[in-house]
């Protein structure tokens, strides 16, 4: 089946700093990718939704000049936190469709500690 | 590690009941999640169940979870076309970090 991978799997960083997680597509073109966001013994919340080429769709209440997304390539996506707080510890997640399928697939998730 | 696997494919008529079915290995999973995807968008939240609980019921919708078995399953009570989807049963472990999908079951409802 497709493969999406996503990295790195764990950081722990300083408040102040920024953060960049990538999502891959592996082995199909991502022609839409999503970022979630999910908070401990909760589910996953939808942060954006990207096409390739296009800016992305943030859904209410979430900071586009916080959360950079970019998905210039039909194979990858990033996600960019940038200066983080210790707010934004979350579980970050990445899936991807495309290649003329409508599942989705998904990353393995990134842990984010911010100190 | 971890692994979450349910079936691909289920086709029901419109009016009958639809039932999805997973499993999982991890033994100290804390909430199991059902999750439904339609065409071109994200994730939508159906239902959850806590590891401690073996049955939950939502209108349409009833979860019932074995936990010995490491089952868990979707019912949806009179499955009407707009129910045509994907689902995905996700389960999340002690620390309610990591969450494990699986493959997602494509439902189909003919008319």
């Amino acid at each position: 089946g497709a493969v999406v991978s996503q990295h790195p799997s764990w950081v722990i960083c300083k408040s102040g700093t920024s953060v960049k997680i990538e999502c891959r597509s592996l082995d199909f073109q991502a022609t839409t990718m999503f970022w979630y966001r999910q908070f401990p013994k909760q589910s996953l919340m939808l942060m954006a939704t990207s096409n390739e080429g296009s800016k992305a769709t943030y859904e209410q209440g979430v900071e586009k000049d916080k959360f950079l997304i970019n998905h210039a390539s039909l194979t990858l996506s990033t996600l960019t936190v940038t200066s983080a707080h210790p707010e934004d510890s979350s579980f970050y997640i990445c899936s991807a469709s495309g290649g003329g399928q409508e599942k989705l697939f998904f990353g393995s998730g990134t842990q984010l500690s911010v100190l | 590690g971890e692994d979450v696997e349910q079936s691909l494919f289920l086709s029901v008529r419109e009016g009958d009941s639809s039932v999805i079915n997973c499993t999982y290995t991890d033994s100290s999973s804390t909430y199991l999640y059902w999750y439904k995807q339609e065409p071109g968008a994200g994730l939508q939240l159906l239902t959850y169940i806590f590891s401690n609980m073996d049955m939950k019921q939502d209108q349409r919708l009833t979860v019932l979870l074995n936990k010995k078995d490491k089952h868990l399953s979707l019912r949806i009570a009179d499955t009407q076309t707009g129910d045509s989807a994907i689902y995905f049963c996700a389960e999340t472990g002690t620390g309610g970090f990591k969450t494990i999908f699986g493959a997602g079951t494509r439902l189909f409802v003919k008319a």
